[in-house]
């Protein structure tokens, strides 16, 4: 079935990298846009990254810009999240989601992996 | 950083109702891109509940409707159950950030 499945979080202190992994199965995935999105405990969730099909676009929030990178291996089906110079908060269980389009354009996230929590915290 | 905004909660009794509002503004519905709706049950990941709009994923109860209109969109649930109780975002495009933007989220309550 379609499926993602996010790996790489765990506990960094601040100002460290990290490096998150979303695993694709079940579609075609050099077809699709990918998204990163995190939620922070007990908060609401935040649009992170998107990487079109290709890898030739990528946009990046606000709040991460210049710290985060998105790519994506479409040989291997898996799209990344390097994380750098992280903040406490950055804290937050970071799901990786499939877009319904190519490019990130007015589709909708579907469908969700379960998530990779990453903890900022000296 | 743009953010549709949603009320933090809503209740209703079993069998009643209720709605969730979603404001944006020109820079994402207003500019025409679709709005979508989901559900999240504590400790789960976010499941699709509407997209484009209007639309249900197979599987999803016809008692979940949503509409669009402008700068803001609802989503209506029909004969409120115990197992509707769950926090519940909207998500559009914005071509200002050239990515997604999440509502506020409303939690929902069953009386």
């Amino acid at each position: 079935q379609v499926q993602v499945v996010e790996s790489g979080g765990g506990v960094v202190q601040p100002g460290r990298s990290l490096r998150l992994s979303c695993a694709a199965s079940g579609f075609r995935f050099s077809v699709y846009a990918m998204h990163w999105v995190r939620q922070a405990p007990g908060k609401g969730l935040e649009w992170v990254a998107v990487i079109s099909n290709d890898g030739t676009n990528k946009y990046y929030a606000d709040s991460v810009k210049g710290r985060f990178t998105i790519s994506r291996d479409n040989s291997k089906n898996t799209v990344f999240l390097q994380m750098n110079s992280l903040r406490p908060e950055d804290t937050a269980l970071y799901y990786c989601a499939k877009d319904s389009g190519a490019v990130a354009g007015t589709g909708w996230f579907d469908p969700w992996g379960q998530g990779t929590l990453v903890t900022v915290s000296s | 950083q743009s953010v549709l905004t949603q009320p933090p909660s809503v209740s209703g009794a079993p069998g009643q109702r209720v709605t969730i509002s979603c404001t944006g503004s020109r820079s994402n519905m207003g500019a025409g891109f679709d709005v979508h709706w989901y559900q999240q049950l504590p400790g789960t990941p976010p499941k699709l509940l509407i997209y484009g709009n209007n639309n249900r994923p197979s599987g999803v109860p016809d008692r979940f409707s949503a509409s669009k209109a402008a700068t803001s969109a609802s989503l209506a649930i029909n004969g409120l159950q115990p197992d509707d109780e769950a926090d519940y975002y909207c998500l559009s495009h914005d071509y200002s950030l050239s990515g997604g933007v999440f509502g506020t989220g409303t939690k929902v309550t069953v009386l």
